[in-house]
């Protein structure tokens, strides 16, 4: 069956430090990626896109990875705030699917 | 840009009663979705329209859900007879629809069904 799968427990991390949250899918194959961001009581917005021929993208202190081979994505934070703390939802959608399909989202908390 | 625009933001209703749920895409959107978001299930797709055609409802849960799109502004949400089982947070989106184009989603309805 087909699955995405994000960590379920909530990260923790001290401010500055680099945050990495993973991605990994089972029966996919994505032409694109996509990560989200989602506020408490907010619908989620975008951040990041990230093709199947492109191995990384870069937006300010953002870092996406995608290796198809391991059927994983990994999202970077760098330089941590605690404005960054949300739940990141990574988004797929399969081939010939027009529909994005989500991961359950890691929840991210940043301590001052 | 005033964004994806949903309504109500919260809805309280009894087990047994209709509920419609409304949304109005950005402009010059033409893909719709509408998600619901539960602890157990995390974000599912419903159903989404593509130039106001159901394109894929494969999501919706069964006959008591039914959604429409009369036109590029507008969609519904209808459930009837609602159930505790409902309860949720229900969320439209709008895109253009390109390879990888973003969703914009709204704030959501949350629904409460006792």
């Amino acid at each position: 069956s087909q699955k995405i799968e994000q960590n379920s427990e909530a990260l923790n991390i001290q401010e500055g430090k680099t945050a990495t949250l993973t991605c990994n899918y089972t029966n996919y194959s994505p032409a694109y990626l996509q990560w989200y961001r989602q506020d408490p009581g907010r619908g989620p917005v975008f951040l990041l896109l990230i093709r199947e021929n492109e191995k990384e993208k870069r937006k300010e202190r953002l870092k996406v990875t995608f290796d198809t081979t391991l059927k994983q994505s990994l999202f970077h934070i760098t330089a941590s705030q605690p404005a960054d703390s949300a739940t990141y939802l990574c988004a797929l959608a399969d081939t010939g699917r027009r529909a994005l399909t989500f991961g359950s989202g890691t929840r991210l908390q940043v301590q001052p | 840009d005033a964004g994806v625009i949903q309504s109500p933001r919260h809805e309280v209703t009894e087990m047994g009663q209709e509920v419609t749920l409304r949304c109005k895409p950005i402009s010059g959107h033409n893909s719709l979705f509408w998600y619901r978001q539960t602890m157990m299930r995390g974000l599912e797709l419903l159903i989404y329209f593509n130039n106001n055609v159901p394109i894929d409802d494969s999501g919706m849960p069964e006959d008591r859900f039914s959604a429409k799109m009369p036109n590029a502004s507008f969609s519904t949400l209808k459930i009837q007879p609602s159930e505790p089982r409902d309860s949720a947070v229900y969320f439209c989106a709008s895109r253009v629809d390109r390879g990888g184009s973003p969703l914009h989603f709204g704030n959501g309805t949350r629904l409460t069904v006792t």
